[in-house]
């Protein structure tokens, strides 16, 4: 059974900075990994999906890498500002579409 | 493209008593979810359809909880009786199946929130 796993929990940064979020899943027979984005009282935002082919995607500001032979991703996300603020989850999926949601890591970009 | 819909999006009801969310996928979406997110926990799938058809309701609590895909379009998800740990934002989200199935994509709609009193 997949677990999916974050860290850390929580994060605060002052703006400017560079950081990076980690999650860690059990099962590498994943078919790709999500990153998403989720802002208190509203639903998840897709921000990167890595299929299990690649080693990295790019979207502006963020960078998500996967390796899964250790079973993990992560979320780097350059030069952050207080509107990244918000809660960011990663997903594992199967070959079924069947996804595994990790906690989470809250993020605080102090300006 | 219109998103995901959901309603209502704030619920408040009493112990034992009984509540309806409903759902309309990106249209076009054969594949639709219904998670249950607990206050600072991750979304925790209940039940996975493709078109009208269950593919996985393993975590679904099938003594109170039911969801029906009827046309293969719009969903809902019932709970009866609901109980103080039902207290939760439940989701709903929707995916193309693809060929190659590392280009599946989750999109989701902004969720309901369930207070159970």
């Amino acid at each position: 059974k997949q677990e999916v796993t974050q860290i850390p929990a929580a994060l605060s940064v002052p703006e400017g900075e560079n950081l990076v979020l980690n999650c860690s899943f059990t099962d590498s027979a994943i078919y790709n990994l999500q990153w998403f984005r989720q802002d208190p009282g509203k639903g998840l935002t897709s921000l990167l999906l890595i299929q299990s082919s690649q080693r990295e995607q790019t979207s502006g500001r963020l960078n998500a890498s996967l390796d899964k032979s250790s079973g993990r991703s992560t979320l780097y996300i350059a030069a952050s500002q207080p509107g990244d603020s918000a809660t960011y989850l990663c997903a594992a999926g199967d070959y079924g579409q069947n996804f595994v949601f990790g906690p989470g890591t809250r993020l605080s970009v102090l300006p | 493209e219109a998103g995901v819909a959901q309603s209502p999006r704030y619920k408040i009801i009493e112990k034992r008593q009984s509540v309806a969310f409903w759902c309309n996928p990106i249209s076009g979406h054969a594949t639709l979810y219904w998670y249950q997110q607990i206050l600072g926990q991750g979304p925790k799938l209940l039940i996975q359809f493709q078109n009208n058809g269950v593919v996985d309701d393993s975590q679904l609590p099938k003594d109170r909880f039911s969801a029906e895909r009827l046309k293969g379009v719009d969903s809902t998800l019932k709970i009866q009786p609901a109980k103080l740990e039902d207290s939760a934002v439940y989701l709903c989200a929707s995916s193309f199946p693809r060929r190659d199935p590392t280009y599946n994509e989750q999109f989701f709609g902004p969720g309901t929130r369930l207070t159970v009193l």
